[in-house]
């Protein structure tokens, strides 16, 4: 069963860069890394997703290092309305979403 | 605009009684997803289902129920087998990679918060 550890809160100022890290020692080889961002009352919202070295969209970028035991979601320049829960997920490599756990996420609070 | 639609939004259960909650989606993605979220929790997976009139458990089946008969449609029912139903229920879609995992983009609905009276 793939698990995921991250952080449980961060703090940011407006206009800093956010780095939030999250490792999955067990990954799996077929595996993708998907990061989601959740506001209070709301379903998670797809930001980035991964299988290694580097990915880059429109709102952020994901860091997979070669042994993709971990990965990093960068945010740039947060803003106030950046604040949220951000979740990472990883298949636990069975091909089935039984044992899917989105984990306890990183709140993020972004001040001004 | 495609997407997915949770109702009610908020849903009040008596002791002993099933509620049905709704998710319907537009997209025209074939797999569906039902997760509960406790306060302070992350997502866990109840039902999904990869296509329509197949659908699997996942890790906390026990108490509920679903039924896939159309490709749009995939409503949680919540069984009075469930002895602690209170949560906020979360419906989800994806397009189903070629294998069959799960790695595909999940789209969200905007959850139905259940309560015990």
């Amino acid at each position: 069963l793939a698990k995921t550890t991250q952080p449980i809160s961060m703090d940011s100022y407006e206009g800093q860069e956010v780095n939030i890290t999250c490792s999955h020692n067990n990954i799996a080889t077929n595996d993708y890394i998907t990061w989601y961002q959740q506001f209070p009352s709301q379903g998670p919202r797809f930001i980035i997703q991964g299988y290694k070295t580097k990915v880059t969209n429109e709102v952020a970028s994901l860091f997979i290092p070669a042994d993709r035991k971990s990965s990093t979601l960068s945010l740039p320049r947060v803003s106030l309305s950046d604040t949220a829960v951000y979740y990472c997920l990883v298949g636990d490599g069975s091909g089935s979403a039984r044992q899917l756990t989105f984990g306890s996420g990183t709140q993020l609070t972004v001040l001004p | 605009d495609g997407g997915i639609t949770q109702s009610p939004k908020y849903l009040f259960r008596k002791e002993g009684q099933n509620v049905t909650l709704s998710c319907e989606q537009n997209l025209n993605h074939d797999a569906m997803y039902w997760y509960r979220q406790d306060p302070g929790q992350g997502l866990r997976l109840i039902y999904y289902s990869q296509i329509v009139n197949d659908f699997q458990k996942g890790d906390i089946a026990e108490g509920y129920s679903v039924s896939r008969e159309k490709k749009e449609s995939f409503p949680l029912t919540v069984t009075s087998a469930q002895k602690n139903p209170t949560a906020f229920y979360l419906c989800a879609s994806s397009i189903p990679s070629s294998s069959g995992e799960i790695n595909q983009p999940q789209h969200f609905g905007d959850g139905t918060r259940l309560s015990i009276l």
